[in-house]
This record gives structure tokens, sequence and C-alpha cells, in this order.
């Protein structure tokens, strides 16, 4: 039973471009959480989803980025115009019931903005 | 060895000796709580959970204490060994809620 995927996990994007995050929930969990960690920081949640629908986006910031987990295929977190300070590591969890303890993380996406 | 709140972040510890990570948390409401570990380039590990009933929980060479009281939370980690080193979270919650709130982290390195 394969875990949580990201992908890519490296991502190296020039200032003013779009970057994509794909997460792939592990088989049979419907929700998705993605979580962005800046360097020698914790984790901090950002979005919470499930199919077709966003339950919860207060971390995350109002310009800019946006999340959908459609109803076929992997959940997308798209970052628009980029800049410096959206490099960082984001990681994607999911579960199989909307609670805390049950998440699993993928190996994240590393975004380099240069 | 022994770090000390989230002004920490890094404990060296020799192998074979007792590791213990501390973790303050900040929300009164938390009450559940969780370890995580982080090698160099994967994500969050679960490692051992602990609810706010219990205040104290072990694990396979670990054990979590936790404190109300003083909101304080610690990960003891037995005999650690080399496979040890990794950046190691406390994590809150509401017990039910999907939200986890991190603490900053501290990095562990064995010596060999």
């Amino acid at each position: 039973n394969a875990g949580v995927m990201q992908n890519p996990r490296h991502l190296v994007r020039r200032r003013g471009q779009e970057a994509r995050l794909r997460c792939s929930p592990m088989k049979g969990h419907s929700h998705v959480y993605w979580y962005r960690q800046l360097p020698e920081e914790g984790l901090k949640f950002m979005v919470y989803l499930q199919k077709e629908n966003i339950i919860d986006e207060s971390g995350m910031p109002k310009e800019r980025f946006s999340a959908e987990f459609p109803k076929e295929g992997p959940s997308i977190l798209r970052i628009q115009q980029v800049v410096r300070g959206d490099s960082a590591a984001y990681f994607c969890a999911s579960s199989y019931l909307d609670r805390g303890g049950e998440q699993y993380f993928g190996p994240g996406t590393r975004l380099t903005v240069t | 060895g022994e770090s000390v709140g989230l002004h920490l972040p890094t404990l060296s510890v020799q192998e074979g000796d007792n590791s213990i990570i501390n973790c303050a948390y900040s929300n009164s409401a938390s009450d559940y709580f969780i370890w995580y570990k982080q090698e160099s380039g994967k994500g969050p590990q679960f490692i051992i959970d602990i609810r706010s009933n219990m205040d104290k929980r072990q694990g396979q060479r670990v054990t979590v204490l936790l404190n109300k009281t003083v909101k304080h939370l610690s990960l003891q980690i037995a005999a650690t060994q080399p496979g040890d080193s990794a950046v190691y979270f406390c994590a809150e919650n509401i017990y039910n809620d999907y939200k986890l709130s991190f603490g900053a982290g501290t990095t562990v390195t064995v010596r060999a």
C-alpha cells in the first residue's frame, strides 16, 4: 500500500513564475492537508480539503495561493507569481478520518525561488 | 542529553545514552499531542501520541510525558542509536479536530 506521494520532490522557479505541487493521498483517504515548512521552523497548516471541497483555508495566503482536490486525480497546490519568500518545503498529509492524529505525511516538495 | 523548551534547537547525545527532548505547548484547549521524527529530506513520521487524560505513555524505546499544569511535553528515547538522528517535532491538537500545530523542532545528533 503506497504512502502519500508528492511530486515533484524538488522544484525551482524564477520569480514571477507559477509553481504547481501535486499530492496523491494514501489509498482510501479522502482528506488532504497542506503544510508549509520554512527553514529551521515547524510545519504550518495551510489548507484542508476533501474531494471537490475546500474545508479550511485559514492558513493559506489570500493572494497567489490556491488549492484543489478534484474528484479524480491528485490534490494541487498552486502558487502564482512566486516570490523568494515562497521558498520552503511543502508537505501534504492525508487521512481516512478528519483527525489530526490520523494524518500521514508525504515526503514533501522543496520549492526554491531564484 | 536533554533539550530545554524550544530555545535549544539542537541536542547532541552519545550513542547508547538516553535522550530527552522537551516541548512547551501554548494552547490550553489542546488535549492531544503527537511526537514526530523528521529525517533529512523526508516528511514527518509519527512516533508516539498521548491524550490529556494521561501523563505518561510508553512505546518501543520511547516514552512521552505530559505535564498539563505547566503545558510541557517531553520525549525520552532510551539507548539512543545513530538512526535516531533527526529533527523531532511536537504537535498539539484538539482531539477529533484536524488541525495540527507544530513546534519549531529539536535537531538530535547521535555521536558514535
